[in-house]
């Protein structure tokens, strides 16, 4: 299996545009979660969904943030307007579910937004 | 979920045993030990998990003291792709895994 992709993976934006993120899960995993790293606050949680419903969206920063889940392979987060505060490390990753909780990251998208 | 306290940074050379160790002295009975490492400017990774008894797999072994309120991640013979960030967390029925800070390992040559 590919693991967890996400793109882009690198991003570089102006402060006031909108800025998506995309993940593509593991294949028959059932829960993705989304995380946000900084160096200020380290590695943390934003959301996660358990089969495309999103669980617990209680990390978000605030209504700038939103994300969602069409489909079992595919999840995005947007921001809009995206402000340099923004700037960060995007993480994606799945489990086979929230019980198995065993999370599988991808390898991340680096936002810059200047 | 418990916390967990780590030493900020660690020293280890190539070829040599890797000890790493965590302090959860307010872990519950249900809480499971979990460690991920990072490599810089990567996702972070899975190691190993456990819950009382010693565990081990391809990358390294748990060791979780009898009173469960500490636990070491052994990497047995550690290589230069083993410097990373190690995190050591303490997961309940909570499905969150909080991330702190780590320990961050560096393997010398």
């Amino acid at each position: 299996d590919a693991g967890v992709i996400q793109s882009p993976r690198h991003e570089v934006t102006e402060m006031g545009q909108e800025v998506t993120l995309r993940c593509k899960p593991i294949s028959g995993h059932n829960s993705l979660f989304w995380y946000r790293q900084t160096m200020m606050r380290g590695l943390e949680l934003l959301i996660y969904f358990n089969n495309n419903v999103p669980i617990d969206d209680s990390g978000m920063p605030e209504d700038r943030f939103s994300a969602k889940m069409p489909n079992a392979s595919f999840s995005t987060l947007k921001i809009q307007p995206s402000e340099p505060r923004d700037s960060a490390v995007y993480f994606c990753a799945s489990s086979l579910s929230l019980a198995k909780n065993i999370q599988y990251f991808g390898a991340g998208t680096r936002l810059s937004v200047l | 979920d418990a916390k967990t306290t780590q030493p900020t940074s660690m020293d280890c050379a190539e070829g040599r045993a890797a000890n790493l160790p965590c302090n959860h002295s307010t872990i519950s009975g249900n809480e499971y030990v979990y460690w991920y490492r990072q490599i810089h400017s990567q996702g972070p990774q899975y190691i190993i998990h456990g819950l009382k008894n010693n565990e081990t797999n391809e990358m390294a072994s748990l060791i979780i003291t009898e009173d469960r309120k500490s636990s070491t991640l052994i990497l047995p013979h550690a290589t230069l792709r083993d410097t990373a960030v190690y995190y050591c967390i303490v997961k309940g029925s909570n499905y969150k895994l909080t991330f702190g800070k780590g320990t961050l390992l560096t393997v010398n040559p």
